[in-house]
């Protein structure tokens, strides 16, 4: 069966200081990846997603992720936090299909990050 | 404006009283889905439906229910609503290949006392 997990349900971080947040997947085969992220009173907002090629993906708002195939990662990082970037992160992964249609969309529990000035 | 919608937006109702919280999306996208947030247990997919009059249960389907008459509207019902209903739900939709992100609306905030 497919899952996502969060292993951190809350990361702490200066502003100007590097972040990660983590997420590992069990799925078979090649998944896609997302990330989301949550603002208080919204709903999710897409930030990257991972579907072939380079491993490194490049996101809105500077952050980023890695896909790492031996380790069933997908870290979502950004080099310098904003106290702005406080806020719900999911994970989520999708069972490639060959056949066409669309698996859902499995998310992790969340993590919420806090950027302190 | 590409958007999902969903209303209402906060909804307090009583144990048995039926609601019906509606979704639309102006994407023309083929699947849409509705999830529950809780604390601690973050999105599980409620229904979910690939293309019009195609529905399935996601995870979570106790105590609700779906159509999908249009392409554009994915309402969920809660025929007799109970206190563990109580949460916070999302609407999405997407385009039907699997590489592509989901859109979500806003949220609806339901309490059943």
């Amino acid at each position: 069966a497919q899952s996502v997990a969060q292993p951190e349900d809350q990361v702490n971080v200066a502003e100007g200081n590097p972040l990660t947040v983590k997420c590992t997947y069990s799925v078979s085969g090649n998944p896609y990846l997302f990330w989301y992220v949550q603002y208080p009173n919204r709903g999710l907002q897409f930030l990257l997603k991972y579907i072939t090629g380079d491993n490194l993906v490049k996101g809105s708002y500077g952050f980023e992720a890695e896909f790492n195939k031996s380790q069933t990662s997908f870290h979502l990082k950004k080099p310098s936090a904003l106290v702005s970037d406080s806020a719900l992160y999911f994970c989520a992964v999708r069972e490639r299909n060959y056949g066409g249609s669309q698996g859902n969309l499995i998310f992790g529990k969340g993590t919420k990050l806090s950027v302190k000035p | 404006e590409a958007q999902v919608t969903q209303n209402p937006r906060y909804l307090i109702t009583v144990t048995g009283k039926k609601l019906t919280v509606t979704c639309s999306q102006n994407m023309n996208h083929e699947y849409m889905s509705w999830y529950r947030q809780d604390p601690g247990l973050g999105l599980r997919q409620i229904y979910y439906s690939m293309n019009v009059e195609v529905t399935d249960k996601g995870d979570v389907p106790e105590g609700y229910k779906v159509s999908r008459k249009e392409k554009r509207n994915f309402p969920l019902i809660l025929e007799s609503p109970s206190p563990n209903q109580t949460s916070l739900y999302f609407c999405a939709s997407s385009p039907r290949t699997g590489g592509n992100e989901q859109f979500f609306g806003p949220g609806t905030r339901l309490t059943v006392l």
